[in-house]
């Protein structure tokens, strides 16, 4: 299964900009880029995924490098409610393969 | 539309016991999976069914299994339980199989083996 990076935490201020970084220097051409989050006592929650191009939801921007070797999750403005653990996933099958995940903390 | 719901919420079962666990899982949704977390390895894939049948199997002892039901449902069996086994176990479920489908999460079972 390919391996991701992540930063063990981050902290950030409410109100402003968070980018979460993720390194896959294994990625493989059909491997999908997936971010899920877990807030304090709940399952898992999907964020975002991609695959070669940038995208944007409600929740979420993802940045993906051109050579797909590295992403970024772009909370635009963080809140109280995203202090989470984030994680980044490479999914080529349908098993979701979870790393350590970062540590998101956010100060008001 | 309700989410997945999984049952029980919390469990004590004492070692050698053996215990299930009950996942619905969103309507129309026909892919389960179930997943391990504990704090000192994280989450772990066990394993995942799609239309009544076990596609993917995570590394994990026979002691665990599960099974799917025509209407989606699925449950998972631990038997001759270990401490080890404390944990709480998710399940997902999804619309299908491909990469992209998100799965969404369940709020899990608590485990406590004594």
């Amino acid at each position: 299964d390919a391996k991701t990076t992540q930063p063990n935490s981050m902290e950030s201020n409410e109100e402003e900009p968070v980018h979460l970084p993720c390194n896959h220097s294994t990625i493989s051409g059909t491997d999908y880029i997936h971010w899920y989050r877990q807030l304090p006592s709940q399952g898992p929650e999907y964020v975002i995924h991609g695959l070669t191009s940038n995208v944007n939801n409600r929740m979420a921007s993802l940045a993906i490098a051109e050579d797909r070797k590295s992403s970024t999750l772009i909370l635009h403005r963080a809140t109280l409610r995203d202090a989470a653990v984030y994680y980044c996933i490479l999914r080529g099958g349908n098993k979701l393969v979870f790393g350590a995940g970062t540590i998101l903390r956010v100060k008001s | 539309k309700a989410g997945v719901t999984q049952t029980p919420r919390y469990l004590i079962k004492t070692r050698g016991q053996q215990v299930t666990l009950s996942c619905s899982p969103i309507s129309g949704h026909r892919s389960v999976s179930w997943y391990q977390q504990t704090p000192g390895q994280g989450l772990q894939f066990l394993f995942e069914y799609f239309s009544e049948t076990q596609r993917n199997k995570g590394n994990f002892p026979g002691r665990f299994s599960g099974r799917q039901f025509s209407n989606s449902r699925s449950e998972m069996n631990v038997s001759t339980l270990e401490l080890g086994d404390s944990a709480l176990y998710l399940c997902a479920s999804s619309l299908g199989t491909s990469f992209y489908n998100e799965q969404f999460f369940g709020p899990g079972t608590r485990l406590t083996v004594l």
